[in-house]
């Protein structure tokens, strides 16, 4: 079985700074997708940003990147020029390819972060 | 367009009660979930369905039955609810694993 794990329940950072939010996981699958969703305070659930596990590129979205290291089985989140609207939880999540449709998207237990004046 | 719809937003009722939450999607994606959030944030898989037919379906109590009439929609039914079932609920849809489309959650509070 998956696991992900976010070891910082809560962050905080200044608007326009740099925070960086960490995710580990753990898995014996080569194929996969990893994936960051943000909740703001309104629970939607938003995808941020996607990587492929046979990429050796690092996503980006914006001011959105990730440092995917997969040897060591971990996907941070950088969040770059940090705005107000970047205030929510974010989570970590993985799903596998090669369990076809059976495949499950699972997550961590989230980073609660808040961006300050 | 609502890509991802949830009816209702809120759902009080009282313990022992029979509710229904209504989901809809109109990606054409082939597979659809149900999450439950805890009090905690946690997200954690209950179903899946793939075109009508039941894929996953993890440790949830049998007063917990969903149901996909066509793989536009799925449906949960809760019957003997319990404090314990108070939750946010999520729909989702996928197509292969290019990440789930969440709806906007069904907070259901039992008293």
């Amino acid at each position: 079985a998956q696991t992900v794990t976010q070891s910082q329940p809560e962050m905080s950072v200044q608007e326009a700074e740099t925070v960086t939010l960490s995710c580990t996981y753990d898995t014996s699958e080569s194929n996969y997708y990893l994936f960051w969703y943000k909740q703001p305070p309104s629970r939607q659930m938003i995808l941020v940003i996607r990587q492929e596990a046979y990429k050796q590129q690092n996503a980006t979205e914006n001011r959105f990147s990730v440092n995917f290291q997969k040897a060591a089985k971990s996907f941070s989140l950088k969040i770059s020029d940090s705005q107000l609207g970047d205030t929510a939880m974010y989570f970590c999540a993985f799903i596998s390819i090669n369990t076809g449709t059976a495949s499950k998207l699972t997550f961590g237990t989230g980073t609660r972060l808040q961006v300050t004046l | 367009d609502t890509a991802v719809s949830q009816t209702p937003k809120y759902l009080v009722t009282q313990m022992g009660n029979d509710k229904s939450i209504k989901c809809e999607q109109n990606l054409g994606h082939d597979t659809m979930y149900w999450y439950k959030q805890d009090s905690k944030k946690f997200l954690k898989i209950m179903f899946s369905y793939n075109n009508k037919e039941l894929i996953i379906n993890e440790t949830v109590p049998n007063r917990f039955s969903p149901k996909s009439p066509d793989k536009a929609h799925l449906n949960l039914h809760i019957n003997s609810l319990e404090l314990g079932d108070s939750a946010v609920y999520f729909c989702a849809s996928s197509r292969r694993n290019y990440g789930y489309t969440f709806g906007s959650g069904t907070r259901l509070t039992v008293v």
